[in-house]
């Protein structure tokens, strides 16, 4: 089985200041790899995912992440965070490769508190 | 486009009682899931489904019953609360297509199992 390890329950920074929240899987198979954001209150909205072809992907609001195979590592990075980007940040695999009955089964991880201070 | 809807928002009941979380969507997506949400747990998996008729069992199904009768409904069934399914739940749906699509997720309902 697969898991998902995100090594920072809480990120505080400043605005304007770089930020890398950290993600490592686990799987004996190849996995799609996500982010989603949650704002307070609300649902889980897509950032960006990695499924083949160019390890470094570019997502919504200025966010990318680099995926390492050998490292097993999936790190989500901003160059300058904003006021608004306060959020909690999820990581999340799916098995790739293994027919319609995976896509369904996302895999979390714990979660990582970003807290943009002004 | 609605997307994916849950109702209700947010509900409280009391320990033993039952009741039926709703979520629809409206993009004709086979693949719907629930999953709850848990202060430093992440989301788990509760159960899924790959189309009308067809289910499975996620990660944390114990207490949960789903039936998939139509594409666009997927509810969730608790069947004697317990203050342990405490949590927001949140529905998501997806399309595989020529490939693998992102998970929409609905707003979530908070609930409290007093």
């Amino acid at each position: 089985a697969q898991s998902v390890t995100q090594l920072d329950s809480q990120v505080p920074v400043f605005e304007e200041a770089p930020v890398e929240l950290r993600c490592n899987y686990s799987s004996s198979v190849s996995v799609y790899l996500f982010w989603y954001v949650q704002y307070p209150n609300q649902g889980l909205q897509l950032l960006l995912k990695y499924l083949s072809g160019s390890t470094l992907v570019k997502g919504i609001n200025g966010f990318e992440a680099e995926f390492n195979k050998s490292q097993t590592s999936f790190h989500l990075r901003k160059p300058s965070v904003h006021i608004s980007d306060t959020a909690e940040y999820f990581c999340a695999v799916i098995l790739a490769n293994a027919g319609g009955t995976s896509y369904g089964k996302l895999t979390f991880g714990q979660g990582t508190i970003l807290t943009v201070h002004p | 486009n609605a997307g994916v809807t849950q109702t209700p928002k947010f509900q409280v009941l009391k320990t033993g009682q039952s009741m039926t979380l709703q979520c629809a969507q409206d993009m004709n997506h086979e693949y719907m899931s629930w999953y709850r949400q848990d202060p430093g747990m992440g989301l788990r998996l509760i159960h899924y489904s790959v189309g009308a008729g067809i289910t499975d069992q996620g990660e944390v199904p114990n207490g949960y019953n789903v039936s998939r009768s139509t594409t666009e409904d997927f509810p969730l069934r608790l069947l004697s609360a317990a203050p342990s399914q405490t949590s927001v739940y949140f529905c998501a749906s997806s399309s595989a297509g020529a490939g693998f699509d992102e998970q929409f997720f609905g707003p979530g309902t908070r609930l409290t199992v007093l």
